[in-house]
Formats: C-alpha cells, structure tokens, sequence
C-alpha cells in the first residue's frame, strides 16, 4: 500500500542554523510535490511545489530537493527564525489528489 | 485577494444530527477540494470538484457523506447521520492549476 513517511519526531534546531526535513515515500508515483506548512488551529499553507522532472527548486530561505529514484524529498529551512517553527507537510499529487504525510514539528530556539 | 473560506469554524453536533459544512473557493478557481484530518492521523482527501461537476469522489468515506456545489461557486459537505468517526477537521481547497491552497478547516466534534 502507499505510505509517505516524515519523521515523527519533533525537529529542535538553533537559530540561524539549517532545518533539513526528509519525506520518503514507497508504491507512489507522484507527477509533482508540495510543502505545506501548518500552524496550530490553521490550514495548510502552500509552500512550494517540485515537478518530478525537477531536482531542485528555491523560494527566498527555502529548498527542496526531489529524488524519484530514492523516492525522497527534502526540505531545507536555511538560517532559520524563531517564527519558521511550524509542522512542515510533504503532499504527493496524482490526478489532482494530493496525498499528504503526517508531518514534520520543527522548533527553532532562540 | 481573499482567499478560501470556510463555515463554521467550529461544530459540535451529537451523534445523529445533520451537520453541514460550508467552502467558498478562491474566486475564479474551477477545482474545489475537500480533505478531512482524523485525530492523530495524516490529512485524507475526499473529493475533487471542477466547476459544478464532481470529478473524483473516490475518498468519500460512506454515503452518510453528500457533497455539493451548485452553480460551480461554494461548496457544500453534508454528514447526514453523524457519528462519532467523523470527528475531526475538514479542510477545503481551491485551484486554478496545480498548487491547491487550503481554507482553515472546520472542527467537527460529535458528541
């Protein structure tokens, strides 16, 4: 069966530093992928999205890579702030369907 | 630009009842979403509109589920009866190609 796979664990971070946040996925083949990013008591919050003929794609202080022979994306918060922490969502799409991970807490410290 | 809008915010409905969930798209957006959000559990989708006419249903969970969206400009997702499963936070999104951006969900709570 399908599974996307994000850590389940909470990513605590310093101030500054880089934020790396992988999603493996296994029995999917994605024609592109999203990261949302989701506050507490709010909806996703479209990040960027990546095309599967595409290896790499940056937004200001992010990045995300996506790899469909390892099956994997990963998403990088660079110099980081206290206001990037958030749980960060990976969302598979097929025919439109976006399938989602569970999600990734990054907390970023002063 | 205002962006996608749901109704209410919060329910709270005793198992039984009717409870029916309201998403205005982004104007000019022809897909319309609706996902659901289980305790503890990833966001699912339900199903996929474009303009009035449904074009993937296949995440509806039960017939107990009808949704709606006359006129190809809100939608509408009747629980019709609730029960207790189908507690959790229902989300809507709109798109006019790829990127589907989200509402802030509605809190459904049955008692």
């Amino acid at each position: 069966s399908q599974k996307i796979e994000q850590n389940s664990e909470a990513l605590n971070i310093q101030e500054g530093k880089t934020a790396t946040l992988t999603c493996n996925y296994t029995n999917y083949s994605p024609a592109y992928l999203q990261w949302y990013r989701q506050d507490p008591g709010r909806g996703p919050v479209f990040l960027l999205l990546i095309r599967e003929n595409e290896k790499e794609k940056r937004k200001e202080r992010l990045k995300v890579t996506f790899d469909t022979t390892l099956k994997q994306s990963l998403f990088h918060i660079t110099a980081s702030q206290p206001a990037d922490s958030a749980t960060y969502l990976c969302a598979l799409a097929r025919n439109n369907r976006l399938a989602f991970g569970k999600g990734n807490q990054v907390v970023v410290i002063p | 630009e205002a962006g996608v809008t749901q109704f209410p915010s919060h329910s709270v409905i005793e198992k039984g009842q009717t409870v029916t969930l309201r998403c205005d798209p982004i104007s000019g957006h022809d897909n319309l979403y609706w996902y659901r959000r289980v305790m503890g559990k990833e966001i699912k989708f339900l199903l996929h509109f474009v303009k009035e006419s449904k074009q993937d249903e296949s995440g509806m969970p039960n017939n107990r589920f009808l949704a709606e969206r006359t006129g190809g400009t809100y939608s509408t997702l009747k629980v019709q009866p609730a029960e207790l499963e189908d507690s959790g936070v229902y989300f809507c999104a709109s798109s006019h190609s790829d990127t589907q951006y989200f509402g802030p969900g509605t809190r459904l709570t049955v008692l």
